[in-house]
């Protein structure tokens, strides 16, 4: 099957520090990207949605200009945690899609533990 | 707008015995799938089942069914013979295939725990 992987897979960093976290897709082409963030014992959270090439679609309630989303080429997208503080600890996972390869066409990356001291 | 409702934050079984993880949803659109994932403790969500709006027959996948009640928009997930790797957070979500997004929402999630 198709093979997401997110890099780092757990990171820790200071307040106000900017954390870059990278989801690739290995063996196909995403046209769509998807960005979740989960707090623990909760469900998945969208953040944001994009497209290769195009400037992400983020869901209300989430900061763009915070959580900074670049889908540079169809096998890398880039998610920063800009100025990153406590609240913003949490799991963050991000799936990939290619287009009109069948129902079972998202798949998900391992995700990203980020813990902000 | 779209909402998965998973009613139960946690459910034991025992070992070797089936169990059943409920679901329901709610959209308008009559274009729809609807998804079982399974996250362990690692955090990986894992694909586990799809049923499609227009699909007859409930899907199954192994040991594990969904039971796909249309007209009640349930889509409840069976697993059979449960093993103790079983033991993880399962979630069921739905895409909406009319919507412009075309993204994955996803229930609460319950926490499966099989005792041995």
């Amino acid at each position: 099957g198709a093979v997401v992987s997110q890099h780092p897979s757990w990171v820790i960093c200071k307040s106000g520090t900017s954390v870059k976290i990278e989801c690739r897709s290995l063996d196909f082409q995403a046209t769509t990207m998807f960005w979740y963030r989960q707090f623990p014992k909760q469900s998945l959270m969208l953040m944001a949605t994009s497209n290769e090439g195009s400037k992400a679609t983020y869901e209300q309630g989430v900061e763009k200009d915070k959580f900074l989303i670049n889908h540079a080429s169809l096998t890398l997208s880039t998610l920063t945690v800009t100025s990153a503080h406590p609240e913003d600890s949490s799991f963050y996972i991000c799936s990939a899609r290619e287009g009109g390869r069948g129902i079972y066409e998202q798949y998900f990356g391992p995700g990203t533990r980020l813990t902000v001291t | 707008a779209q909402k998965i409702t998973q009613t139960q934050p946690g459910m034991f079984v025992q070992e070797k015995e089936a169990v059943t993880l409920d679901c329901t949803y709610d959209t308008s659109d009559p274009s729809y799938g609807l998804f079982w994932y399974k996250q362990p403790s690692s955090g990986e969500m894992i694909f586990l089942i799809y049923q499609g709006s227009y699909d007859q027959q409930n899907a199954t996948e192994g040991r594990y069914s969904l039971n796909f009640q249309k007209a009640r928009k349930s889509a409840n997930l069976v697993i059979s013979a449960s093993q103790l790797g079983d033991s993880a957070m399962y979630f069921c979500a739905m895409r909406d295939y009319n919507n412009a997004g075309n993204m994955l929402t996803f229930g609460g999630g319950t926490r499966l725990m099989v005792k041995p």
